[in-house]
């Protein structure tokens, strides 16, 4: 199957710090990502849409100006928390779209996460 | 709006089969996934049904109903590494829902020796 990958795989920030995350499709181009959250023993939770050249699409209830999302090629999304604060601890995941079968039919591929934790 | 149902724990042998079913009602339907997650990692791709029927992939097989809003994964002859929670998402349609995936809350699957 296609590869995600995420960097950092682990960061520990201290609250009032950004923090930047980022998530590559590595062997397919992905005009579209995604980043989810994940509370322990929950699911996962879409908080954004990221499409390469134009704005995000935030949830219902997510902070755009606290999740800042920069799409700025087909193989590249960030994530940056601003102003990290306890609460915002989680486990990070983003998704890339592989829609060479078509955009009816396209699989979702994860990258491996990134534990946030704010102290 | 979209409601994926689907139990939260299951216990099985090792060596047995066990199956994990998932119900939902969502605006439009464009495809069903099943994702493996295991603990502290990202989900990974099990399969994808978006006509009614079984998809058989080795030891793991999913089934679709569109008509009744179910599907089901089946794992057989199971290993102690396929204790993990799955993930069942289904995918809505580009109008009514952005085409966009959205999970249910996941069934732990415990596999006992």
């Amino acid at each position: 199957g296609a590869v995600v990958s995420q960097h950092p795989s682990r960061v520990i920030c201290k609250s009032g710090t950004s923090v930047k995350i980022e998530c590559r499709s590595l062997d397919f181009q992905a005009t579209t990502m995604f980043w989810y959250r994940q509370f322990p023993k929950q699911s996962l939770m879409l908080m954004a849409t990221s499409n390469e050249g134009s704005k995000a699409t935030y949830e219902q209830g997510v902070e755009k100006d606290k999740f800042l999302i920069n799409h700025a090629s087909l193989t590249l999304s960030t994530l940056t928390v601003t102003s990290a604060h306890p609460e915002d601890s989680s486990f990070y995941i983003c998704s890339a779209r592989d829609e060479e079968g078509g955009l009816q039919s396209y699989t979702q591929y994860f990258g491996p996460g990134t534990r946030l934790t704010v102290l | 709006g979209q409601n994926i149902d689907q139990p939260t724990e299951m216990t099985a042998t090792e060596g047995a089969i066990v199956q994990i079913n998932c119900t939902y009602q969502t605006s439009g339907f464009n495809g069903l996934f099943w994702y493996q997650q295991h603990a502290g990692e990202a989900p990974t791709f099990l399969s994808y049904n978006v006509l009614d029927g079984l998809e058989e992939k080795g030891r793991f097989s999913s089934f679709l109903s569109r008509s009744k809003g179910y599907s089901y994964l089946l794992l057989k002859e199971l290993q102690m590494k396929d204790s993990a929670s799955y993930l069942c998402a289904v995918r809505g349609s580009i109008k009514a829902a952005g085409n966009k995936l959205t999970f249910g809350g996941g069934t732990r699957v415990l596999v006992k020796p």
